[in-house]
């Protein structure tokens, strides 16, 4: 099973900040690195797929990188409503994991 | 506009039966991959395991295997997740989501279905 691990595991950011989240796989796993947000009572949302390509919707300051082993979520000019916890999900093997989730608070 | 529309809420006893469902539209149910999650209270998302409604291809997470069944119903558009013997540690929200055709990755999810087991 690949393990995926998220950093960090909470992180209290201020508007307008620039945020980086990251993930690394426990083998390689090509760009088969997924991101998603998830509200407070609400269903996850897909951000970006395949690392980089952002899915439909999606406001342009979600961007995400990396290949292989490490991966990136990155959220330039943060706004209040990016409150949220955010999860990278790996579908190298169709025997799928999802990291632990990194739970940003807005000051 | 794709839609998963998920079960009602359950509330259930130790050792008791279940089955939760997953309704599927606006789209070909068949030919997507539709997965499980389990979300425990105040945790993280776990991947329970997926099926493809067109031949019933199940795969299940290690974790789970043997401990939920997963099946589908493609002439009503509907998967479910079911358990035999429901514990305490099965109370959890339960996502379905579909896997996007051709990717990997999930780009519609239900609503969730809350799951309390509670003597």
């Amino acid at each position: 099973e690949i393990v995926l691990t998220q950093s960090p595991d909470f992180q209290s950011v201020t508007p307008k900040e620039k945020v980086t989240i990251t993930c690394r796989a426990s083998q390689s796993i090509g760009s088969s690195l997924h991101w998603y947000q998830q509200k407070p009572d609400q269903s996850p949302k897909l951000l970006i797929k395949y690392a980089s390509q952002s899915f439909s919707g999606v406001p342009s300051r979600f961007s995400g990188s990396g290949s292989g082993t490490d991966f990136t979520l990155t959220i330039n000019s943060l706004e209040a409503e990016d409150a949220a916890t955010y999860y990278c999900h790996q579908s190298s093997s169709l025997l799928y994991t999802f990291g632990q989730g990194t739970k940003l608070e807005i000051k | 506009e794709v839609q998963l529309v998920q079960s009602g809420a359950e509330v259930k006893k130790p050792g008791e039966s279940l089955k939760i469902s997953c309704k599927g539209s606006g789209y070909s149910f068949s030919t997507y991959w539709i997965a499980w999650v389990r979300q425990m209270p105040g945790k993280g998302l776990e991947w329970m395991g997926i099926i493809y409604p067109g031949d019933s291809d199940t795969r299940y997470s290690p974790s789970f295997q043997g401990q939920v069944t997963i099946s589908a119903d493609k002439s009503i558009s509907t998967a479910y997740l079911q358990w035999s013997s429901l514990k305490a540690s099965d109370t959890a929200m339960y996502y379905c989501a579909r896997r996007a055709g051709g990717g990997g990755y999930f780009d519609y999810w239900g609503q969730g279905t809350l799951v309390t087991v509670s003597s």
